[in-house]
């Protein structure tokens, strides 16, 4: 069992930062890979970004590439996502989940606004 | 990037009845196809993975089948809790895609 909360959301004008953590508690956090997925107010799932057990292997979906970064931090059981040049369309709840879906968090709500 | 498209898009049955949902991936995904439920204000849940295994803690009444390019979430004699937003997700590839969800509703 995994334990996934984030934090870290907020409203931010476009062009902004912000950058999202997932704190995970249970089983060993640094045998999962990882990956953030988001969801724009009323709309359907989209995956954002995977990491491996190390930050060696990273993915990003197309939308994001260039300007989010993720990334983990074993040692403190964390995975986080740096969101830069943020636009009105990355709007939504980001969640962090294993890669293999089956542990989530609750998600944390990001809005871009001007 | 492989599409995934899911059918119906909503899907209205009353408690009791059997639901079956498709899925169809526009290239081959092989067996690594996910299926996820998610309830208004939650976050989604591993219903099936790899086509056919129940994740933990679900209910016996959901089974998933197909391969390659066609898949079905059957739900047997649908509860009151049943009824959401159901999503598959393949992980065949990257970047890895979500079909855009089927509704069941009463």
């Amino acid at each position: 069992q995994v334990h996934l909360v984030e934090s870290g959301g907020g409203v931010v004008k476009p062009g902004g930062s912000l950058r999202l953590s997932c704190a995970a508690s249970g089983s060993s956090f640094s045998d999962y890979y990882m990956k953030w997925i988001r969801q724009a107010p009323g709309k359907g799932l989209e995956w954002v970004s995977s990491v491996g057990t190390t930050n060696s292997y990273t993915k990003y979906a197309d939308s994001v590439k260039g300007r989010f970064t993720i990334s983990r931090d074993n040692a403190k059981n964390s995975l986080y996502l740096q969101m830069n040049s943020l636009r009105v369309d990355d709007t939504g709840v980001f969640y962090c989940a294993t890669e293999g879906g089956d542990f989530w968090g609750q998600g944390t709500l990001v809005t871009v606004s001007s | 990037e492989i599409v995934l498209t899911q059918s119906p898009a909503t899907l209205s049955l009353s408690p009791g009845q059997r639901a079956t949902l498709s899925c169809r991936a526009s290239q081959s995904v092989g067996k690594y196809l996910n299926w996820y439920q998610q309830k208004p204000g939650q976050a989604p849940r591993l219903l099936m993975y790899e086509t056919s295994n129940t994740a933990t803690g679900i209910s016996a009444r959901f089974s998933g089948s197909g391969s390659g390019t066609d898949f079905t979430l059957t739900i047997n004699s649908l509860e009151p809790e049943d009824f959401a937003v159901y999503y598959c997700q393949q992980r065949s590839d990257w970047p890895r895609t979500f079909g855009q969800g089927t509704k069941v509703e009463i």
